[in-house]
């Protein structure tokens, strides 16, 4: 069955930076982007970019744009997040999900808690 | 950026309770809208897609309709277990957007 499971909680200092991981199973890695959202306590979900997973073209939305960095490994079947300049307004529930495009975002990471405090 | 925009922010209903929820697109999206539940500290789970279409292993009482900019889910009869936030989302161009989300309550 498809899983999409990421890694664990992190705990940053300001301007630090994160890394979040992605490890897919259950389907061709290669077939369906990848999106990575973010979720603030209390706030609707918000949109970070994604991955084109077959030739790893990242994109970025625009709010995003400098600090965010999404890039794949085919081999592990893995794609990572990286946020830099890490704020408290960072402290969020950050997803990955996969991208269908007949269905919307069909199968989700379990989430990734990312508290940033000094 | 297509805003969307959810209504109510929360409704609190009986079970049993016919439940009605709507979004709205700032702009046609089509059908290319789908719809999500989501728990507290969960990740959001798809219900609905391409406006209303029901996702595989979802109840019945679920439905979703609607086209351009106003759609509505419904749940036909509310029960315990459908308590949490529903969110629109529309993926007709990038950045794919959602709405703010309506929280349900069990009465």
């Amino acid at each position: 069955q498809v899983q999409l499971v990421q890694s664990g909680a992190e705990v940053k200092k300001p301007g630090a930076s994160v890394n979040v991981s992605c490890k897919t199973s259950g389907y061709t890695f290669t077939t369906f982007p990848l999106y990575w959202l973010r979720q603030a306590p209390g706030q609707r979900l918000e949109l970070m970019g994604w991955i084109h997973t077959g030739n790893g073209k990242p994109e970025y939305s625009d709010n995003f744009q400098d600090r965010v960095t999404i890039s794949r490994d085919t081999s592990a079947s893995t794609a990572y997040m990286i946020l830099s300049n890490l704020r408290s307004e960072d402290t969020a529930l950050y997803f990955c999900a996969r991208v269908s495009y007949s269905y919307g975002l069909d199968f989700w990471g379990q989430g990734t808690t990312v508290t940033v405090s000094s | 950026d297509i805003q969307m925009t959810q209504s109510p922010s929360t409704l609190s209903a009986f079970v049993g309770d016919r439940v009605t929820i709507t979004c709205r697109a700032s702009e046609s999206v089509k059908t290319w809208l789908s719809w999500y539940w989501q728990k507290p500290g969960k990740a959001p789970n798809l219900i609905i897609y391409r406006a209303s279409f029901l996702e595989s292993g979802v109840p019945s009482r679920f439905s979703g309709s609607g086209s351009e900019t106003e759609f509505t889910l419904t749940i036909s009869s509310l029960q315990p277990e459908d308590s949490g936030t529903y969110y629109c989302q529309q993926y007709t161009s990038y950045p794919w957007t959602f709405g703010q989300g309506t929280k349900v309550e069990i009465k």
